[in-house]
């Protein structure tokens, strides 16, 4: 699975919109970019995936660069309970999830009030 | 639907004593896999399943052992427990659509193991 690159941590201010980066420049064409968050030492639970279009849902937004080297997971509206470490993950579109992701130390996200 | 189960939720062994976790899925999911997280860490793949008789190992099996002898169970048997392996552990599943393009894993709420 290709590498991804996140920053250690981010602060964002109540009521705006996240955006958190990650950057996956040696994905290859067969490979998704998964986005999934853990909140408080729960179990890790699933946001959002995308091959190359752009993806929205009811959680977030993943916008993905026409070259694929890098995405954005955005929460358009953050709230104090998405404080979390979110990761973000490029995987092979086969086999779903649980035959082996690739979990980095992913991103702090900090909701201020 | 109960989603993923993992029993109990914390346990405390001493070094040597031999152990299982357990971990069960409603969803008639295919795959199933066991995770350990260290303390500021991302999670590690243990073994995983890609369907009932079918094991495989992950990026750190050793001390660890599995089976799956139906689609809802997944149990993780530690043979003999050392302090390194003081850690939580999480149970995911997941399915395939058509065409064998996956979707997202289901997460357990974790087992806290303290190895003394």
């Amino acid at each position: 699975d290709a590498k991804t690159t996140q920053p250690p941590s981010m602060d964002c201010a109540e009521g705006r919109a996240a955006n958190l980066p990650c950057n996956h420049s040696t994905i290859s064409g067969n490979e998704y970019v998964y986005w999934y968050r853990q909140i408080h030492s729960q179990g890790p639970q699933y946001i959002i995936h995308g091959l190359k279009n752009n993806e929205t849902n009811e959680m977030a937004s993943l916008i993905i660069t026409e070259d694929r080297k890098s995405s954005t997971l955005i929460l358009p509206h953050a709230t104090l309970r998405d404080t979390a470490v979110y990761y973000c993950i490029v995987r092979p579109y086969s086999g779903g999830g649980a035959d082996g992701l690739t979990f980095g130390k992913g991103t702090h996200l900090i909701i201020q009030p | 639907n109960a989603g993923v189960t993992q029993t109990p939720k914390f346990q405390v062994l001493k070094t040597g004593q031999s152990m299982t976790l357990q971990c069960a899925q409603d969803m008639n999911h295919e795959y199933m896999s066991w995770y350990r997280q260290d303390p500021g860490m991302g999670l590690r793949l243990i073994h995983y399943s890609v369907g009932a008789g079918i094991t495989d190992q992950g990026e750190v099996p050793n001390g660890y052992n599995v089976s799956r002898s139906t689609t809802e169970d997944f149990p993780l048997r530690l043979l003999s427990a050392a302090p390194s392996q003081t850690s939580v552990y999480f149970c995911a599943s997941s399915y395939t659509r058509g065409g064998g393009v996956g979707t997202e894993a289901f997460f357990g709420q974790g087992t806290r193991l303290t190895v003394v």
